[in-house]
């Protein structure tokens, strides 16, 4: 069964780089089914979508923070990597990773979730 | 970007009801449409993909319907488990967007 576990520090203060890592176990991140997915939620807000990578290392990003992100990805360790630069108070969430599947080739849709990691910007 | 706008924002209901969760966007996504459902301190679980596909392992109770800006997500006959927040996302173009989000709660 995939599961997939983020793990990084829980404080990061502001103007730093967050970095968080997602473990992928129970199956290949080098699999030409399937993209992986950053996401995240503010405390007791909704949902947004930073960024996907595949195994090839090609990446699409949210534009509204396409300046300060890079997600990369380790097929050797079966992780993929997410840093946020110059962060702020506004970057406190919860960063879920997760995994990309497509219906039909082409719908995505995020099917398989880590339970997220609580990460607050604060001196 | 691509708005996803849910309504209503919140909802009180019985178990037994039937619901309907109303999921609109700012312009056509055809059914690039996909239902989660979260409950309080936990990650997202995907309901329903492409407007109508109910993904494994989820309850014949839900269902989805809709194309292009108005889509919908049926709970035939709510459960204790089914209190939860719901959101939709598009997938038809990046940034791939939310709704807000409608908290299903008891009456």
């Amino acid at each position: 069964q995939l599961q997939l576990q983020e793990s990084g520090p829980g404080l990061v203060k502001p103007s730093e780089t967050l970095s968080l890592t997602c473990t992928v176990s129970g199956g290949s991140i080098s699999s030409s089914s399937y993209y992986w997915t950053w996401i995240r939620q503010p405390p007791g807000e909704g949902l947004e979508w930073i960024g996907s990578i595949y195994y090839s290392g090609s990446t699409y990003y949210n534009p509204s923070l396409k300046s300060r992100v890079t997600i990369s990805v380790d097929t050797s360790k079966n992780q993929f990597s997410l840093k946020l630069s110059s962060v702020t108070a506004a970057d406190t969430a919860v960063y879920y990773c997760a995994r990309v599947s497509k219906n039909a080739g082409i719908k995505w849709y995020f099917d398989v979730w880590g339970r997220g990691t609580l990460v607050t910007v604060s001196s | 970007d691509i708005q996803m706008t849910q309504s209503p924002s919140s909802l009180s209901a019985s178990v037994g009801d039937r619901v309907t969760i109303t999921c609109r966007a700012s312009q056509s996504i055809s059914s690039y449409l996909n239902w989660y459902q979260q409950k309080p301190g936990k990650a997202p679980k995907l309901l329903i993909n492409a407007a109508s596909s109910l993904q494994s392992g989820v309850p014949s109770r839900f269902s989805g319907s809709g194309s292009g800006t108005d889509f919908t997500l049926t709970i035939s006959s709510l459960q204790p488990e089914d209190f939860a927040t719901y959101f939709c996302q598009q997938s038809h173009s990046t940034p791939y967007t939310f709704g807000q989000g409608t908290k299903l709660e008891i009456k």
